[in-house]
């Protein structure tokens, strides 16, 4: 069965390091999709991409963030310079269009952030 | 803007018990409402969803929730629980369709006791 496949699965950084954290989203879907999760909180919108830009972001998704779709295959999201408050689990999802639900996300494991 | 409120961060059940999460949305337009669920290390997967067609709404695993409007809930339940239902269970709510990003409850950790 496709699934969206995240790397890395745990990752520790130092503060104002930079971060990439990967993704490879199922091969036919078009929309792709950043959440994150703080210990105990709520799963939170970071931003959204189709056709190589952003669709739409979140108040959490400033200017240390970015998006990218390098190649045919991976999503990346890149924080320049992590804050302690940047630890989280994030996850990863996409979803097709032309399903009889284009709300279907389909989510990878997620990539756990832990910033020092 | 749209919200979704689980009531109780734990819910622990016996196996053969009745499962009910509580999900309560807030949405000024008419809402898509979801529930995810996330097995211990592993992503979180579509259970149900409900998208302005039949109010009941059935899963898999045996899980089915009902929409009411008049109490905007959206409650997850499943009328036996089984030991591989322990797991975290996010309620989502978006109100325009298409692909709008997603308002996830903070979660509801399901524990089944033998």
């Amino acid at each position: 069965e496709p699934e969206v496949t995240q790397t890395p699965s745990h990752q520790v950084t130092q503060m104002g390091q930079e971060v990439i954290l990967r993704c490879v989203p199922i091969s036919n879907h078009l929309y792709f999709y950043w959440y994150r999760q703080i210990l105990g909180q709520k799963v939170e919108f970071l931003v959204s991409f189709y056709n190589n830009e952003i669709s739409e972001k979140s108040e959490i998704f400033d200017d240390q963030f970015s998006v990218e779709r390098p190649d045919g295959s991976n999503f990346t999201l890149k924080i320049r310079s992590t804050k302690l408050e940047d630890s989280a689990m994030y996850f990863c999802a996409s979803s097709a269009m032309g399903t009889p639900s284009p709300l279907e996300l389909f989510f990878g494991e997620g990539s756990r952030l832990t910033v020092l | 803007a749209q919200s979704v409120t689980q009531l109780g961060s734990h819910v622990s059940v016996s196996e053969g018990a009745l499962v009910l999460l509580r999900c309560n949305y807030s949405s000024s337009v008419p809402p898509y409402l979801f529930w995810y669920v996330q097995y211990p290390n592993q992503g979180l997967q579509l259970l149900l969803k409900y998208t302005s067609a039949a109010t009941l709404v059935k899963g898999i695993n045996g899980f089915e929730a009902e929409f009411k409007k008049s109490e905007t809930s959206f409650h997850l339940t499943k009328p036996s629980a089984h030991m591989s239902d322990a797991a975290e269970y996010f309620c989502a709510v978006s109100d325009r369709g298409g692909n709008t990003p997603l308002v996830f409850g903070k979660g509801t950790r399901l524990s089944v006791i033998a």
